[in-house]
């Protein structure tokens, strides 16, 4: 199985500040890579796709880059609604595999 | 609007089974690979079945097989998950979503969830 590895597990920053959360795939898969954003009591809801693709409705502070096995999700100009839980998951290969989550809180 | 609204879950003894439905709706259901993925309470995502657009193939995770079964219904645009000799570790929160159809596989859409927990 692939495993990614994921960091911060948890981060704190201000409104205003820009933010990156990090991704470490086991091995090559080759811009698989999805990012998650989980509000408390709420669903996931996808972010990016195939590591740098915005998905449909995403604010445009929100990028993802990487290659390999290294990827990363950056927030610019951080807001109040983007407290949450971010996931990454590889969907190179099955097991489809997620990162442990990284919890954004507000400073 | 997309929706996918799930159904079925419940307290249930270790060892029973259990079927979930998840109702598909604003898109062709036929056209996608669907998926189940838990959360554990307070823990991380997992996936745990995907099926493709047909039903032909489906996927598993290990700690799964033999005793899951994903299917579909694409003329009723359901999407079920039967499991069957239910363990504690299978107490959590299951979604169905979609799994997109380019860019990689994402899952793009998410059901609402349905909580299950195995107990005696």
């Amino acid at each position: 199985d692939i495993q990614m590895t994921q960091s911060p597990a948890s981060l704190s920053a201000s409104l205003g500040e820009t933010v990156t959360i990090e991704c470490l795939a086991s091995e090559d898969i080759y811009s698989n890579l999805a990012w998650y954003q989980q509000k408390p009591g709420k669903s996931p809801q996808l972010l990016i796709y195939y590591a740098n693709s915005l998905n449909d409705g995403v604010p445009s502070r929100f990028s993802g880059s990487g290659s390999g096995t290294q990827y990363s999700l950056k927030i610019n100009s951080l807001q109040s609604e983007d407290v949450s839980i971010y996931f990454c998951q590889q969907n190179y290969d099955s097991p489809w595999t997620f990162g442990g989550g990284t919890k954004l809180e507000l400073k | 609007e997309v929706q996918l609204v799930e159904s079925g879950g419940g307290l249930v003894q270790p060892g029973r089974s259990l079927k979930f439905s998840c109702a598909a709706s604003g898109f062709t259901f036929s056209d996608y690979a669907m998926a189940w993925v838990r959360q554990a309470p307070k823990k991380g995502l997992e996936w745990v079945a995907t099926i493709i657009y047909d039903g032909s193939s489906t996927y598993y995770r290990d700690s799964v097989k033999g005793r899951f079964t994903i299917s579909r219904d694409n003329a009723k645009s359901t999407l079920y998950l039967q499991m069957d000799s239910l363990r504690s570790e299978d107490t959590a929160t299951y979604y169905c979503a979609r799994h997109r159809n380019y860019g990689g596989h994402a899952l793009d859409y998410w059901g609402q969830g349905v909580m299950v927990t195995v107990s005696s």
